[in-house]
């Protein structure tokens, strides 16, 4: 079946450092790909997606490109804040005409200023 | 416009009772996915509901159940609860199939 896989955390960082956080997928078919960002005692706030080859997602200064040919989505930004913090999930919505979101493990950011 | 509601916030209930969790999407949304989250198994898709009918089941026992209401509002249900259900349920509503999801704060469940 669908399957994420994420590089494993904890990730601890200075401010103002370059952040990437892996991902890669296994999909049948043309899966939507998505990162999203959970901070302490709430729920999933969707950070970016991308829906076909080559799409590059990007919001508040993260991006990710999705490459079917290494089947990966992996998240990055170039200088990173404390307010960053936050655990991050990448996922995939791979059946069409259904709205299931497949998640990785998660992976946990820490900033120190 | 108001985001998902999920309620309540926390629960704490016994070994073999039952619980039933709400969650209101938002305004216009017609899709209601739940999923449950514990430090172990990561988040697992529960259950897809799209004008009350259920389109997707994910691999749990038939302990957990769920509906939807015409208004979207949808329900879950766990029966006969055990330790191993404690975890944040987490709802999510998309205005339809293969759109944005937007998810609510969950409801913490702890069975003691």
């Amino acid at each position: 079946g669908d399957s994420v896989t994420q590089m494993e955390g904890p990730v601890t960082l200075s401010e103002e450092a370059f952040l990437t956080i892996n991902c890669t997928y296994t999909a049948t078919g043309y899966p939507s790909l998505f990162w999203y960002v959970q901070y302490p005692g709430e729920g999933l706030q969707l950070l970016l997606k991308a829906t076909k080859a080559d799409d590059k997602g990007s919001n508040k200064g993260f991006e990710a490109t999705y490459r079917k040919e290494t089947t990966s989505f992996h998240l990055e930004k170039g200088s990173v804040q404390v307010s960053d913090s936050a655990v991050y999930f990448c996922a995939l919505s791979g059946i069409q005409g259904a709205q299931k979101l497949v998640f990785g493990q998660g992976t946990r950011l820490t900033i120190n200023p | 416009k108001a985001g998902v509601t999920q309620t309540p916030r926390y629960l704490i209930k016994t070994r073999g009772q039952q619980v039933t969790l709400s969650c209101s999407p938002i305004s216009g949304h017609r899709s209601v996915s739940w999923y449950q989250q514990t430090p172990g198994q990561g988040l697992q898709f529960l259950f897809e509901y799209f004008s009350e009918t259920q389109r997707n089941k994910g691999n749990f026992p038939g302990r957990f159940s769920g509906r939807q209401f015409s208004n979207s509002r949808s329900e879950m249900n766990v029966s006969t609860l055990e330790l191993g259900d404690s975890a944040l349920y987490l709802c999510a509503s998309s205005w339809t199939v293969n759109t944005e999801a937007f998810f609510g704060q969950g409801t913490r469940l702890t069975v003691v």
